[in-house]
């Protein structure tokens, strides 16, 4: 089946300093790559939504220059959490959509900025 | 705009008894699908379910079922036969179709989500 591959699993910061969060998917063309944040038992939150090749489309309220979104190829899409502070410390996950498996998730990156 | 609606935050089974998670939904579009996930504590989503808005017939996957009811828009989960393993979040969740801008393409709108417990 279908896999998206999501790196890194967990990440530690320091405030002020990036992170970089890979979602590769392995077996098909992603065209379609959604990102989502999640808070401790609470619902997905969908960020953005990235197209192969263009900009990334940002939900309201969502900042762009904080949430930097890549899709620079049919498998591999990056968020960026550009000058990280406490307060984005959540848990973030990928997902592809492709016409022919529907919807694939990554792994999920637990990110902890201190 | 799309919503999804789970109004039960906890629920509780015993082992090898069935359960029931409720999920409603709004929308305007007539083509939509609604799909049904499992959160484990790891946080990966595991995809158990997919009812189409035009398919007449109820979904089943295994264990799974989805009760389908449309006039009043609802996908609630059956699962039959509870684990141990069962217990986690469950979130349903609804495919939304084009936007005007048409960049969003089929971006899913998840609903509170539900943690089941079971008991042994």
């Amino acid at each position: 089946g279908a896999v998206v591959s999501q790196h890194p699993s967990r990440v530690i910061c320091k405030s002020g300093t990036s992170v970089k969060i890979e979602c590769r998917s392995l077996d098909f063309q992603a065209t379609t790559m959604f990102w989502y944040r999640q808070f401790p038992k609470q619902s997905l939150m969908l960020m953005a939504t990235s197209n192969e090749g263009s900009k990334a489309t940002y939900e309201q309220g969502v900042e762009k220059d904080k949430f930097l979104i890549n899709h620079a190829s049919l498998t591999l899409s990056t968020l960026t959490v550009t000058s990280a502070h406490p307060e984005d410390s959540s848990f973030y996950i990928c997902s592809a959509r492709d016409i022919n498996y529907g919807y694939t998730f990554g792994s999920g990156t637990r990110l902890t900025v201190v | 705009a799309q919503k999804i609606t789970q109004t039960q935050p906890g629920m509780f089974v015993q082992e090898k008894e069935a359960v029931t998670l409720d999920c409603t939904y709004d929308t305007s579009d007539q083509s939509y699908g609604l799909f049904w996930y499992k959160q484990p504590s790891s946080g990966e989503m595991i995809f158990l379910i997919y009812q189409g808005s035009y398919d007449e017939q109820n979904a089943t996957e295994g264990r799974y079922s989805l009760n389908f009811q449309k006039a009043r828009k609802s996908a609630n989960l059956v699962i039959s036969a509870s684990q141990l393993g069962d217990s986690a979040m469950y979130f349903c969740a609804m495919r939304g179709t084009l936007n005007a801008g048409g960049t969003s393409y089929g971006k899913l709108t998840f609903g509170q989500g539900t943690i089941l417990t079971v008991h042994p």
